[in-house]
C-alpha cells in the first residue's frame, strides 16, 4: 500500500477558494468512491468534513466540497475563514480492502 | 451518542507487545467496520488496521501485517489490538474509529516504543 499523495502546505486570504487536491492509483480512487476529507486542528482529533468523494455532513459547512476525476480527488473551501487553518487529510478504500492516508496539507489563512 | 474510548497504551520497549481496547456504545456494533489509526507529528494520520462488527473479516497496513491482530468482543462491543515485535516506528497515538459516513474517532492512547 502507499499513502496517497496530497501537497504539503497552501495558502490563501480571507475570503478566497482553495483546493487540495489527493492523488491515488486506479487501485484506490480511481476504482470506487470512497473518499473522505478530515479536518484536524492542533490538539483535536479529526474532523470529517466530506465523506464519500462529495457528501458534507450534517453541520459542516457548505463552503465545504468535494469532487473527483479518474484517481485524484479533491477538496475545495470556498470563502476561507480564519477557524479553517488546520491540516487536512484525504482517505481512500483500495480494492484490496485496505484504507490508506494522504500525506496532509497544511492550511494557512494569511 | 457514539462514543469510542481507548486504553492500554503505554511505555514499551523494541520487540515487546501491547493490548490495546477500544470500548465502543451508542450504536449498533455489528453493522459497523471499527478501524485503528495512528498519529504521529511526523508521518500524520496512518491506517492500521480494520475489523467487521458482525463477522470478524479483517485487514491490515502492510507495515503491520504479521505483527499486530486485531479481534472484537461482541458481547462487550470493544474493539482490541494485540501488538507484537514493537518497533520505534510504531509510536504514535493510536486512535479507533468508527466507519465512514460520519468516522467517529476516539481521543487516542499513547504508545511509545522506545528502550
Amino acid at each position: 500500500q502507499s499513502a496517497l499523495t496530497q501537497s504539503a502546505s497552501v495558502s490563501g486570504s480571507p475570503g478566497q477558494s482553495i483546493t487540495i487536491s489527493c492523488t491515488g492509483t486506479s487501485s484506490d480512487i480511481g476504482a470506487n468512491n470512497y473518499v473522505s476529507w478530515f479536518q484536524k486542528h492542533p490538539g483535536k482529533v479529526p474532523q470529517v468534513v466530506i465523506s464519500d468523494v462529495s457528501n458534507r455532513p450534517s453541520g459542516v459547512s457548505n463552503r465545504f466540497s468535494g469532487s473527483k476525476s479518474g484517481n485524484t480527488a479533491s477538496l475545495t473551501i470556498s470563502g476561507l475563514q480564519a477557524e479553517d487553518e488546520a491540516d487536512y487529510y484525504c482517505i481512500s478504500f483500495s480494492s484490496s480492502g485496505t484504507w490508506a492516508f494522504g500525506g496532509g496539507t497544511q492550511l494557512s489563512v494569511l | 451518542e457514539v462514543q469510542m474510548v481507548e486504553s492500554g497504551g503505554r511505555l514499551v520497549q523494541p520487540g515487546g507487545s501491547l493490548r490495546l481496547s477500544c470500548a465502543t456504545s451508542g450504536f449498533t456494533f455489528g453493522v459497523y467496520w471499527i478501524h485503528w489509526v495512528r498519529q504521529t507529528p511526523q508521518t500524520g494520520l496512518v491506517w492500521v488496521s480494520r475489523i467487521k462488527g458482525d463477522d470478524g473479516t479483517t485487514h491490515y497496513a502492510d507495515s503491520v501485517k504479521g505483527r499486530f491482530t486485531i479481534s472484537r468482543d461482541t458481547a462487550k462491543n470493544t474493539v482490541y489490538l494485540q501488538m507484537n515485535s514493537l518497533r520505534a516506528e510504531d509510536t504514535g497515538v493510536y486512535h479507533c474509529v468508527r466507519d465512514r459516513p460520519l468516522w467517529e474517532w476516539g481521543p487516542g492512547t499513547p504508545v511509545t516504543v522506545s528502550s
